[in-house]
């Protein structure tokens, strides 16, 4: 049974490098979910797709994010021109079904990422 | 919007002892869903229990239950008979159709 996996687990850059992350959902679930969490806090919504569709982005998702789900299989978030405020967990979750009301969402182990 | 508030940063309990975390929300939604997660220090999520908005009876896994009234807006969740394993952080989360938004936690630490 594989669950959601991320890669890589931690990352170290310096401001103003780019920084690309990867999510492997549960195989047959359609929905991909991006979060951020900074310490002491609850996670925060960046962004979701179902399937290869973006459907809804944060406002907390600046033009500096930018997320793919090609073939809507897995997916990647990558952050250009990093800053010290963007260190925190990233963490990607997956849903089978359509609506997430009755779906809990399956995390996966986050990577967590510090900026320099 | 939903919105998810959380009124304990910290809780400590000792082992064996019952323990209630408090869950508030606001909707104006009619159908949503509330969830628990777990997340130890290791990071990972953990989800732990569900109660649909218009289920009739609390839910219950095991050693935890979801103490859900509805007219208050209340989802708390009770843990039964505590274990050192409990230790970690609890967030609440509430749902509609698209997204999960999460409470700010609240930290729970079992004593031996």
């Amino acid at each position: 049974d594989t669950g959601v996996s991320q890669d890589p687990r931690h990352k170290i850059t310096k401001r103003g490098q780019n920084v690309t992350f990867r999510c492997d959902p549960i195989s047959e679930h359609n929905r991909l979910y991006w979060y951020r969490q900074t310490l002491g806090q609850g996670p925060e919504f960046l962004t979701y797709f179902q399937n290869e569709a973006q459907l809804e982005k944060s406002r907390l998702l600046s033009d500096r994010f930018s997320a793919e789900r090609p073939k809507g299989s897995f997916s990647t978030l990558e952050i250009q021109r990093t800053e010290q405020g963007d260190s925190a967990m990233y963490l990607c979750a997956s849903s089978l079904k359509l609506s997430s009301y009755n779906s809990p969402l399956h995390f996966g182990n986050g990577t967590r990422l510090t900026v320099t | 919007a939903q919105k998810i508030t959380q009124t304990q940063p910290g809780m400590f309990v000792q082992e064996k002892e019952a323990v209630t975390l408090d869950c508030t929300y606001d909707t104006s939604d009619q159908s949503y869903g509330l969830f628990w997660y777990k997340q130890p220090s290791s990071g990972e999520m953990i989800f732990l229990i569900y109660q649909g908005s218009y289920d009739e009876q609390n839910a219950t896994e095991g050693r935890y239950s979801l103490n859900f009234q509805k007219a208050r807006k209340s989802a708390n969740l009770v843990i039964s008979a505590s274990q050192l394993g409990d230790s970690a952080m609890y967030f609440c989360a509430m749902a509609g159709a698209q997204k999960l938004v999460f409470g700010q936690g609240t930290r729970l630490t079992i004593n031996p």
